[in-house]
């Protein structure tokens, strides 16, 4: 299948601070990306949708203005959690997709580990 | 409210045996399932999934059955291998890659030698 890759692993930030997470589709194009948050024990939660060329569709409960999401080319997508607080820490994985196709070729990255102090 | 359901959250299975997870959705917008193994700090990756036209599809040791008038499905695993012990997360769509997932919230699958 397709590769993913997220940059970084792990952070570890203050509150108050922005941190970027990068997410890569290293050998295709992805026109749509997936952004998801999974708290221990849950189950991955849907955050937004983002489509390379336009502004992303965040899910109901997400603000849009807190996690900034840029999708300006088709093999990146990022993920800035701005004024980020300890509440906000959490698993941040991102999938990608062609868009058109079935759900099968949604490619998942390694995720992103974020600790906020 | 819970719209993809994993009432499960540990199985423990004998290798060799069959393992058989399961799954129950409410939204009957959804359209096509999908079935993910996840180790933790990891993403998921991709094992099996259903469209609603279908009630069975097979890849190998993996078979999925979806009953959709009671809005459930399964994954059976057999035989079931300790390369198996993971959690597994069943997942849901409208139907388009357009579509991000509805996920449930995993059930942490032991196999026992």
């Amino acid at each position: 299948g397709a590769v993913v890759s997220q940059h970084p692993s792990w952070v570890i930030c203050k509150s108050g601070t922005s941190v970027k997470i990068e997410c890569r589709s290293l050998d295709f194009q992805a026109t749509t990306m997936f952004w998801y948050r999974q708290f221990p024990k849950q189950s991955l939660m849907l955050m937004a949708t983002s489509n390379e060329g336009s502004k992303a569709t965040y899910e109901q409960g997400v603000e849009k203005d807190k996690f900034l999401i840029n999708h300006a080319s088709l093999t990146l997508s990022t993920l800035t959690v701005t004024s980020a607080h300890p509440e906000d820490s959490s698993f941040y994985i991102c999938s990608s997709g062609s868009g058109t196709s079935l759900p099968d070729t949604q490619y998942f990255g390694p995720g992103t580990r974020l600790t906020v102090l | 409210d819970q719209q993809v359901k994993q009432n499960s959250p540990s199985l423990s299975v004998q290798e060799g045996r069959i393992s058989i997870l399961n799954c129950d959705y409410t939204n009957s917008m959804f359209d096509y399932f999908l079935w993910y193994k996840k180790y933790p700090a990891e993403g998921p990756t991709f094992l099996i999934s259903i469209s609603s036209i279908k009630d069975k599809n097979e890849d190998g040791r993996f078979t999925v059955f979806l009953n959709k008038s009671a809005k459930h499905l399964s994954l059976h695993i057999v035989p079931s291998q300790p390369g198996d012990s993971a959690v597994y997360f069943c997942a849901a769509s409208p139907g388009g890659g357009a579509d991000g997932l509805t996920f449930g919230k995993g059930t942490h699958l032991i196999i026992q030698p």
